[in-house]
């Protein structure tokens, strides 16, 4: 099993630029998540999707759009892009919608804003 | 709302030595409250959960204990290894809400001497 993957790796873009980070799990778990890591600021929820077909905002969605596109693939959008953007992000999928289940983690999309 | 912190920036310790991390909330009693490894440019990977009526918990030389009248959980490595340098993260239900929705601390990223 690959668990979670992200694509691209790295990513550079200009201000005003918009591209889609793409996140796939094989593991048929139900919800999934976007994060955003800054240097020194540990993981901000972005938007979560518990089920297929959902998906809701969290602690920092301004920006960001995303599309739960099936069961196994999660996208964030980011329509125009701006340096504050500047970040690592990782996508991660639990078994289910409880806050209990631990969660996976992709290796992470490294996007730089100029 | 809920914030999360643990302590210092970096912890540098001798190999063989237990090392402890803190994690401390502010608000209400988590549920339940996790740990994470996260190693240089890769996604968190999941180490340990703790429920609130839980005191403590361990696996292999990890332990962890949950304090709810102090709002804090410890984290201890014991005869840490230079292997287990890594920063820890802890993580808790954002909102007490089980909703699947978390709000993960800084990190603390923790140096073991050989």
């Amino acid at each position: 099993n690959a668990g979670v993957t992200q694509t691209p790796k790295f990513q550079v873009l200009k201000t005003g630029q918009s591209m889609t980070l793409q996140c796939a799990q094989d593991m048929n778990h139900n919800s999934m998540y976007w994060y955003r890591q800054d240097p020194g600021m540990g993981l901000r929820l972005i938007y979560y999707s518990a089920s297929e077909g959902t998906t809701d905002k969290g602690e920092v969605p301004n920006g960001y759009n995303v599309s739960r596109l099936n069961k196994r693939e999660f996208s964030l959008r980011l329509e125009s892009a701006a340096p504050s953007q500047t970040s690592v992000y990782f996508c991660a999928s639990t078994r289910g919608r409880s806050s209990y289940n631990e969660q996976f983690f992709g290796p992470g999309t490294r996007l730089t804003v100029l | 709302s809920q914030k999360i912190e643990q302590n210092s920036e970096a912890l540098n310790i001798q190999e063989g030595k237990t090392a402890t991390l803190t994690c401390n909330y502010t608000n209400y009693s988590p549920a339940y409250l996790q740990w994470y490894r996260q190693d240089p440019g890769r996604g968190p990977v999941f180490l340990l959960l703790i429920r609130e009526n839980e005191k403590e918990k361990r696996k292999e030389r990890l332990k962890v204990t949950f304090d709810t009248t102090l709002k804090q959980s410890l984290f201890h490595i014991t005869a840490s290894q230079p292997a287990d340098s890594a920063t820890y993260l802890c993580a808790l239900d954002i909102e007490n809400t089980n909703a699947g929705k978390s709000t993960f601390g800084d990190g603390t990223t923790l140096t073991v001497k050989p």
